[in-house]
């Protein structure tokens, strides 16, 4: 199992670009999240999924939005970006709700100038 | 948001000595997650507690689940240059059917050999 992965590594937009981050996970799980870590800071909800054709927004979703079309797959677009949306972004999984835990991709660095 | 109060921020320790961090809340958790972070990478859990007043060992980790629900505490002992990181608690609840993480702002552990 690859496990959670997430392309690309490392991206620079400009003001006003758009992009998709894409996250995949092989493992089966129902619940994906994405997140951003900001410098120096914990990480952040920004959307959620708790199955295919079912998403939720999270603590900081504005500017970002989400789609789950397969169990596999959960791409995080920014549609006009902003310098305030450089972080690192994070996507995770996990199959049950209650006791089993998340697991993490490697991250996807962006910046925005 | 809301974010966990981690402490301390940074640690600058030497090899073999033990090590101790710890996170607060004002408000209640059901889980209580530590996570580890390396340059470049996504988070990887160390332990999970369940319970509160719950003690858990992982090796030379060991973790508590705060009695009141809103604290957590993490020691390594006999650190070991492989032990350098980014730690970072993290507090669970199931909000409308998914799991939802708060994280701390993490302690940076750097180890003199």
């Amino acid at each position: 199992n690859a496990g959670v992965t997430q392309t690309p590594k490392f991206r620079i937009l400009k003001i006003g670009q758009s992009m998709t981050l894409q996250c995949a996970q092989d493992m089966n799980h129902n619940y994906m999240y994405w997140y951003r870590q900001d410098p120096g800071m914990g990480l952040k909800l920004i959307y959620y999924s708790v199955g295919a054709g079912i998403t939720d927004k999270g603590e900081v979703p504005n500017g970002y939005n989400v789609s789950r079309s397969t169990t596999e797959d959960f791409p995080l677009r920014l549609e006009l970006a902003a310098p305030s949306q450089t972080s690192v972004y994070f996507c995770a999984s996990s199959y049950l709700v209650s006791t089993d835990t998340q697991y993490f991709g490697p991250g996807t660095r962006l910046t925005v100038l | 948001g809301q974010q966990l109060n981690q402490s301390p921020q940074s640690m600058f320790i030497q090899e073999g000595e033990d090590v101790s961090m710890n996170c607060t809340s004002s408000s209640i958790f059901n889980t209580w997650l530590w996570y580890k972070q390396d340059p470049g990478e996504g988070p990887v859990l160390l332990i999970a507690l369940y319970k509160a007043g719950e003690l858990t060992s992982n090796g030379r980790l060991t973790a508590q689940f705060g009695i009141t629900r809103k604290d957590s505490f993490l020691n390594i002992s006999a650190s070991i240059p492989s032990d350098v990181g980014i730690y970072f608690c993290a507090g669970q609840r199931i909000i409308q059917g998914a799991q939802k993480l708060v994280f701390g702002q993490g302690t940076r552990l750097t180890i003199n050999p």
